[in-house]
């Protein structure tokens, strides 16, 4: 059965840091995997798709990286914002010969940036 | 991406009613998934919605408390039966696009009073 763990739990930061939140996995035949951003109370938006064979993926100040082998995976934020305040969620979904798992969902970090 | 609309946003209900949340997607699709969510807790898959057959419900949910229908590719109603305090959380439809991407609506705050 997939467990997935995010470290750390809550995170607070002044504006402007570099930030890499966690996510680990204990089965690595994964499908894909995707983080998520949640603002209290709401529902999710997807930020980055990683398939299995990618190593990373980036979109603006986001990247995150994949080593499926270790069961790993890191979203990296630059230049931090009070905008970037939310709840991060990491979610791999399994493979299973090739037929799609369902999404297996972290705690989540919760990430305060503060001006 | 696809756009998904779900209502209501919130509401505060009666133990021992029923709510029914509907979520509208802008284009077809071929999985819809509901989600729950408890306060302080992660996401967990309630059923996949299948469209033109029964809803398939993970372990520890069943049909008759959160009754599923799929009238066609783009809308699906989750209900929320005889609800106890317990059943306080927020209840998320999501989608897959392209099979490989799940997209999620903002959700539906429920509190059970």
């Amino acid at each position: 059965k997939q467990e997935v763990t995010q470290i750390p739990a809550a995170l607070s930061v002044p504006e402007g840091e570099n930030l890499v939140l966690n996510c680990s996995f204990t089965d690595s035949a994964i499908y894909n995997l995707q983080w998520f951003r949640q603002d209290p109370g709401k529902g999710l938006t997807s930020l980055l798709l990683i398939q299995s064979s990618q190593r990373e993926q980036t979109s603006g100040r986001l990247n995150a990286s994949l080593d499926k082998s270790s069961g790993r995976s890191t979203l990296y934020i630059a230049a931090s914002q009070p905008g970037d305040s939310a709840t991060y969620l990491c979610a791999p979904r399994g493979d299973y010969g090739g037929s799609q798992g369902n999404l297996i969902f972290g705690k989540g970090t919760k990430l305060s940036v503060k001006p | 991406s696809a756009v998904i609309s779900q209502k209501p946003s919130r509401d505060i209900c009666q133990r021992g009613t029923s709510l029914t949340i509907q979520c509208q997607v802008d284009s077809q699709v071929t999985m819809m998934f509901w989600y729950r969510q408890q306060p302080g807790q992660s996401l967990t898959l309630i059923a996949t919605a299948n469209q033109g057959s029964e809803a398939t419900y993970e372990s520890g949910f069943v049909i008759d408390k959160f009754p599923i229908s799929r009238p066609n590719l783009t809308f699906s109603t989750l209900t929320v039966s005889n609800m106890s305090p317990e059943d306080s959380s927020i209840y998320l439809c999501s989608v897959l696009e392209l099979v490989t991407e799940a997209f999620f609506g903002q959700g539906t705050r429920l509190t059970v009073v």
